[in-house]
């Protein structure tokens, strides 16, 4: 059961528009979320996060929106840059343990 | 460099056998994680340690087992392997790992290979 989906396997964005990264979830308990972002041949990097209490965290170039009455949540880059490409995973957890759930990631390619 | 380092980067080896993988978290963490991805999914978790304590555990496989010794690095031993087993290995840690705003670091990943 994937409690975690993003259902765009891949985008791409022109240089200096913005890129929207969409994840889904069905798990109401999950109270944290977050967003890392994955080169190759490296590991996930965290990128940002929000808390379910909050419906928007905004870092920088990044903003995470969080839709907790249609269990959804999206990453915007704005403007995005070559730099950006990369996979981004959404991941969500609950309570007061480590246990990240992972989406299968989202292969964004900006063009310049 | 996220100061996770993992060994060896990769590892080619052949049904049946058993393998370990290890982790050194970075420097003043307490607690690491293994994640599994295999060929187009995402991360799954398979089990967290804190202090040399099992804190939390995920789908993992009865043939795979863990530990992290008293200096912190862990090692996740994978046995009797099949061809599914093939897959990256991520190790993450962070300070704590009892809060959900306790950052995790990754490392760069070990990739197995099981022919």
């Amino acid at each position: 059961d994937q409690q975690v989906k993003q259902n765009s396997p891949s985008l791409s964005v022109q240089e200096g528009r913005i890129s929207i990264l969409n994840c889904d979830y069905t798990n109401s308990m999950f109270d944290y979320f977050l967003w890392y972002k994955k080169y190759p041949a490296e590991g996930p990097t965290f990128l940002i996060s929000i808390s379910s209490i909050k419906d928007k965290n905004e870092d920088g170039r990044f903003t995470v929106f969080l839709n907790k009455s249609a269990k959804h949540l999206s990453l915007h880059i704005v403007p995005s840059q070559p730099g950006d490409s990369a996979v981004y995973f959404c991941a969500a957890s609950v309570g007061n343990t480590g246990k990240l759930i992972f989406g299968q990631g989202t292969t964004l390619q900006v063009k310049p | 460099d996220s100061g996770v380092t993992q060994t060896p980067k990769h590892l080619i080896t052949a049904t049946g056998q058993r393998v370990t993988l290890r982790c050194s978290p970075r420097s003043g963490d307490l607690s690491v994680y293994w994640y599994q991805q295999s060929l187009d999914q995402g991360l799954q978790f398979l089990i967290q340690y804190y202090n040399g304590e099992e804190r939390a555990k995920g789908n993992i496989l009865e043939r795979f087992s863990a530990q992290q010794f008293p200096d912190l690095h862990s090692e996740l031993n994978l046995s009797s392997l099949e061809l599914g087993d093939s897959a990256l290995y991520f190790c993450a840690s962070s300070v704590e790992g009892g809060s959900v705003t306790d950052t995790q670091y990754f490392g760069p990943g070990t990739r197995l290979t099981v022919l």
